[in-house]
């Protein structure tokens, strides 16, 4: 199916460790987005890719890492696991050109 | 630094009240303004773009404006349906089309 798709929907982890969620799109758009969705904050920009190998930061990198070897895949991995990384994560997609974006369903990370 | 505000925070409407959203917005440089629309959940699901002062856009019960410094989301005899929080983000000029939203406006449609 056409679409944007992120992996997992929810995910436990402990303080400390690496976790990777996934980010994969069909529709070859040039640009991809990962957001932090947090009471209080609304969304806030972790990293942006405007093609593939081609990365810059946000709002809010720090303890994030990406990458962008393929245009339709953009993995966020959190290095080394905090508490305030506890969020709900969402991935977007956009050909660029002042083009409307399109978000995944979202990952919901919990950090014990 | 770019900034984007939505008032009120909350809203609460009993079926068939109109009312508006408003979004403030500080960019330097206006390319674009978004409107989407957040269930409980989900990821936000695009509504509008409008991209200069003056235009207007509508779909169904939902009408956006655009003025030079804020832009209104005009709800006419919603519907408990329409209960939803409302996001409104910017796309500057300068950068790579990244949105910078605001925090949202939660609606309720109480039947």
């Amino acid at each position: 199916d056409a679409g944007i798709t992120q992996s997992p929907r929810y995910k436990i982890t402990e303080t400390g460790r690496q976790v990777t969620l996934m980010c994969h799109q069909t529709w070859s758009h040039s640009y991809m987005f990962w957001y932090r969705q947090d009471l209080g904050h609304g969304l806030r920009l972790i990293y942006y890719s405007a093609a593939a190998d081609i990365t810059d930061k946000g709002e809010v990198p720090d303890g994030y890492v990406v990458s962008r070897s393929k245009t339709e895949n953009f993995p966020l991995t959190l290095e080394s696991a905090t508490r305030s990384q506890t969020s709900v994560y969402f991935c977007a997609s956009n050909q660029g050109k002042n083009t409307e974006a399109f978000f995944g369903q979202g990952t919901r990370l919990t950090v014990v | 630094e770019d900034q984007v505000t939505q008032s009120p925070e909350a809203l609460r409407l009993q079926e068939g009240e109109s009312s508006s959203l408003n979004c403030s917005y500080t960019v330097s440089g206006l390319r674009g303004l978004f409107w989407y629309r957040q269930d409980p959940g989900k990821g936000p699901e695009f509504l509008f773009t409008l991209y200069s002062a003056g235009e207007e856009k509508e779909k169904e019960r939902l009408k956006a404006t655009l003025t030079k410094k804020e832009s209104f989301l005009h709800i006419t005899a919603p519907k408990p349906e329409d209960s939803a929080t409302y996001l409104c983000a910017v796309t500057p000029e300068a950068g790579s089309y990244q949105l910078t939203f605001g925090k949202g406006t939660k609606l309720s449609v109480i039947p």
